[in-house]
């Protein structure tokens, strides 16, 4: 079975400073894994993936992440916050094969001004 | 180029009632996956559907079925409600490829009184 574990439920953050949104996963296989955003009253939006290849992973809005083997991580991180980045974000790992996307609970990033 | 489509977009049901949701994927998909999303949670997957069958199908009770039509759109049913079915749900598009990452609508967001 695989899961997945994102370690904080809430990060508050002042305007223009780095994030960090943390990312664990448990699987025994190889995994592909993403970042979904989920703003208010809307549904998901792909943030970045990494299926293969280079281990850091360049996304939409400036968010990059990093595919980490060795600590089954794949953090979230993006330099300057700015206030339109307050959202949900949704940590989600696929095995492949016959299973499905399995997400985290999610992390709510609220940006301070 | 139409993203995904659900619809409606809010429904109020009493309990023991049954429920239609509908779902158009993006253009040039042909899978559809079901989402329920509790309120602070992340999504929980319920079934996908590939060439007009169930293709996978998460831990829900048989009161949850679906159909996806020759034109891919697809709809979830839920018979019998419970106070506890009420949530977002969320329905996404892909191509037919595992790894394809998943496009999403808006959600339905159905309450149960």
């Amino acid at each position: 079975a695989q899961s997945v574990t994102q370690l904080d439920s809430q990060v508050p953050v002042f305007e223009e400073a780095p994030v960090e949104l943390r990312c664990n996963y448990s699987s025994s296989v190889s995994v592909y894994l993403f970042w979904y955003v989920q703003y208010p009253n809307q549904g998901l939006q792909l943030l970045l993936k990494y299926l293969s290849g280079s281990t850091l992973v360049k996304g939409i809005n400036g968010f990059e992440a990093e595919f980490n083997k060795s600590q089954t991580s794949f953090h979230l991180r993006k330099p300057s916050v700015h206030i339109s980045d307050t959202a949900e974000y949704f940590c989600a790992v696929l095995r492949g094969g016959n299973t499905p996307l399995v997400f985290g609970k999610g992390t709510r990033l609220s940006v301070i001004a | 180029d139409a993203g995904v489509t659900q619809s409606p977009t809010h429904l109020i049901k009493t309990r023991g009632q049954q429920v239609t949701l509908r779902c158009s994927p993006k253009s040039g998909h042909d899978t559809v996956s079901w989402y329920q999303q509790a309120l602070g949670q992340g999504p929980q997957f319920i079934f996908q559907y590939y060439e007009e069958e169930e293709r996978q199908r998460g831990n829900f009770p048989d009161r949850f079925s679906g159909h996806q039509f020759p034109n891919y759109s697809s709809e979830l049913n839920v018979n019998a409600l419970l106070l506890g079915d009420s949530a977002l749900y969320l329905c996404a598009s892909s191509e037919s490829s595992y790894n394809s990452p998943l496009h999403f609508g808006n959600g339905t967001r159905l309450t149960v009184t």
